[in-house]
């Protein structure tokens, strides 16, 4: 069964607009909850996590996520995106003994 | 530095051949996995072991095989059983369920 869920396969917004990307995840306990993100031919950079506490992480070059119980949802936001932000992004729950990703998010970024 | 090392970076395999792609990684993390990626498909998780010499097969491991003898190595065979086996591999560690740090990843390709 699919545990994690990236609703958005592309995503394009102009330069200096704000940013969601959609992640949902489908877990019986508490998660841990990742965001990644991959510049092309490299490996994944992690933005940021959540294991506990406050549901609104913060994380690295800006960005943010809030983990909603309620919803199963794990959102990454950014309120103005610079050009370099173009990437793919993913989701990715920690559960069991291993990581599972969802099939990620493509941002483009419009001049 | 800690971290953790793939090679080669570019892999070529003929129809038919084995080949072995190398991790390495010095962070002291007990957990270790192998992902491909395919454009589209996010990360599908191959191999995974939590313990040196034990492993489990994730969602795709069929034309693969691992061997955890050490700690710090977590090898990826790919056998002539693999139908189709050109892609990039990212190979991760981590501390349990916790975040996973990845490797610069592997592509290979098919000749």
């Amino acid at each position: 069964a699919q545990s994690v869920t990236q609703p958005d396969i592309h995503i394009t917004v102009s330069e200096g607009a704000s940013l969601e990307l959609r992640c949902n995840y489908s877990y019986g306990a508490t998660p841990y909850l990742f965001w990644y993100v991959q510049s092309p031919g490299q490996g994944l950079q992690l933005l940021l996590k959540y294991f506990s506490g406050d549901t609104l992480v913060q994380g690295i070059k800006g960005f943010e996520a809030e983990f909603k119980r309620s919803q199963s949802s794990f959102n990454l936001r950014k309120p103005s995106v610079h050009w370099s932000d173009a990437a793919e992004y993913f989701c990715a729950v920690g559960r069991d003994d291993k990581i599972i990703f969802g099939k990620g998010t493509r941002l483009h970024i419009l001049p | 530095d800690g971290g953790i090392t793939q090679s080669p970076k570019y892999l070529f395999r003929k129809e038919g051949q084995n080949v072995t792609l190398s991790c390495e990684q010095n962070l002291n993390h007990d957990a270790m996995y192998w992902y491909r990626q395919d454009p589209g498909q996010g990360l599908r998780l191959i191999y995974y072991s939590q313990i040196v010499n034990d492993f489990q097969k994730g969602d795709i491991a069929e034309g693969y095989s691992v061997s955890r003898e050490k700690k710090e190595s977590f090898p990826l065979t790919v056998t002539s059983a693999q139908k189709n086996p050109t892609a990039f591999y990212l190979c991760a560690s981590s501390i349990g369920r916790g975040e996973a740090f990845f490797g610069q990843g592997t592509r290979l390709t098919v000749v």
